[in-house]
């Protein structure tokens, strides 16, 4: 089975402080990773993915996550964070092959004080 | 422009009655999925369909139908609606391989009184 685990649900920071928002996942293969962002009453929008090849990968807005695989993690970092970063941010998990089921942790809640 | 749609953005509902999410996507996708978000909760897959005229049953379908008529299109349908599916309902589409990114709709907000 697969799965993915946020275990922060909150996470509060000040503005220009660093960021890691931890992603544990558990699947037997090599999965496709994602984080997302959503923003307040709107759709998530894709912020980097990762399938293989280097294991620190960019994304938008200066966001890069690093896959692990001895410690099953993709936790997502950010060097210095901007109240606009304040948002909900989802780990997902996809299986590779034709089957496109898509994986969701419950969210991070991430809180940038000024 | 927006290239994943839902209809109507918000809606109240009375117990018992017939509820129908629309989404609409222009994208030229073959996957499209319906998920549930409550408040605090992260997304729960209630159907997909990976092809016009088929839908799939997600980890939550009790409730709910799903009906697919043509690529762009895909409804989700709650015949009887309860209090428990109050909630925000999302739609997405990607393309076949599972290595894709998913676009989501800016999602549908149910009230069941």
């Amino acid at each position: 089975a697969q799965s993915v685990t946020q275990p922060d649900a909150r996470v509060t920071v000040s503005e220009g402080a660093s960021l890691q928002l931890r992603c544990k996942y558990s699947y037997s293969a090599t999965p496709y990773l994602f984080w997302y962002v959503q923003y307040p009453r709107q759709g998530l929008q894709l912020l980097l993915k990762y399938y293989s090849g280097d294991p620190v990968v960019q994304g938008v807005n200066s966001f890069e996550a690093e896959f692990s695989k001895s410690n099953s993690s993709f936790h997502l970092q950010k060097a210095s964070v901007h109240w606009s970063d304040s948002a909900v941010y989802f780990c997902a998990l996809s299986r590779g092959g034709s089957n496109n089921r898509i994986f969701f942790g419950d969210g991070t809640q991430l809180v940038v004080k000024p | 422009e927006a290239a994943v749609t839902q209809s109507p953005r918000s809606k109240v509902a009375v117990t018992g009655g017939k509820v129908t999410l629309s989404c609409h996507q222009t994208n030229n996708h073959d996957y499209m999925y319906w998920y549930r978000q409550d408040t605090g909760h992260g997304l729960r897959l209630i159907h997909y369909s990976y092809v016009a005229d088929s839908t799939e049953k997600g980890d939550i379908p009790d409730g709910y139908k799903a009906s697919r008529p043509s690529q762009e299109n895909f409804s989700l349908i709650l015949e009887l609606a309860s209090l428990s599916q109050t909630a925000v309902y999302f739609c997405a589409s990607t393309e076949q391989n599972s290595g894709n990114t998913l676009y989501f709709g800016e999602g549908s907000r149910l009230i069941v009184v």
